[in-house]
């Protein structure tokens, strides 16, 4: 494809209720970050997958944050048992090689808990 | 970890006048400062960067300067248009083990016609 794909784009869940959030990176890069964004604030750091190098997981806000890169490409990032403040516009970026290139980013998956 | 600080948080500009918003970071070992550009809701996109081997780099109506001793780099935008009205996030290349890229807070930028 021609840039980083996230879906869904919109997610509405209930309150304890788990959900999967995907991201297929740009095709060749090895680098790839989750970030979280709430409404009107910064971009939070999650985890940052390199290549076959153990996932900086340093970022994720609680052990009900999880998230996996298969085959080094498509990520998910798992949220299980979600919470109210788990509200917020989820990114994923991609960027050529190790983390000091541009990140290209997706359009993000606005999650909703109800 | 590194650690990017980023002030104003908000900043209001009339039209023509210049814009510029400062980061700090604190990780000595990081080479390499991108500014991202994120217009209301889409995507964070790259707007220019600059590594640890230059002082300063321009791209037309804008230039990031960067002091390595201080540990700060700053965005300047001259003669100010409607259309930078947006939020501008600064960030800083963690160079440990492996390199990660962490974010500064924003700066939400109104240009005023």
């Amino acid at each position: 494809g021609a840039g980083v794909s996230q879906s869904p784009s919109n997610k509405v869940t209930e309150k304890g209720k788990d959900v999967e959030l995907r991201c297929d990176p740009i095709s060749g890069h090895t680098a790839l970050y989750w970030y979280r964004q709430s409404l009107g604030q910064g971009l939070e750091f999650l985890i940052y997958f390199q290549g076959n190098s153990a996932p900086d997981k340093s970022g994720l806000p609680s052990d009900r944050f999880s998230a996996e890169r298969t085959g080094g490409s498509v990520s998910t990032l798992t949220i299980q048992r979600t919470q109210q403040e788990d509200s917020a516009v989820y990114l994923c970026a991609s960027s050529l090689a190790q983390g000091n290139t541009e990140a290209f980013f997706g359009q993000g998956t606005r999650l909703t808990v109800v | 970890g590194e650690n990017v600080e980023q002030h104003p948080s908000t900043l209001s500009v009339q039209e023509g006048d210049s814009a510029v918003i400062k980061c700090t970071y604190s990780d000595s070992a990081s080479n390499y400062f991108p500014w991202y550009k994120q217009e209301l809701g889409k995507r964070p996109q790259l707007i220019i960067d600059i590594r640890s081997n230059v002082g300063e780099k321009k791209d037309q109506r804008i230039a990031v300067t960067l002091n390595k001793t201080a540990k700060h780099f700053s965005l300047h935008i001259t003669e100010t248009q409607p259309e930078d009205s947006a939020v501008y996030f600064c960030a800083a290349s963690e160079a440990r083990r492996v390199f990660k890229t962490i974010f500064g807070a924003g700066t939400r930028l109104f240009v005023k016609a």
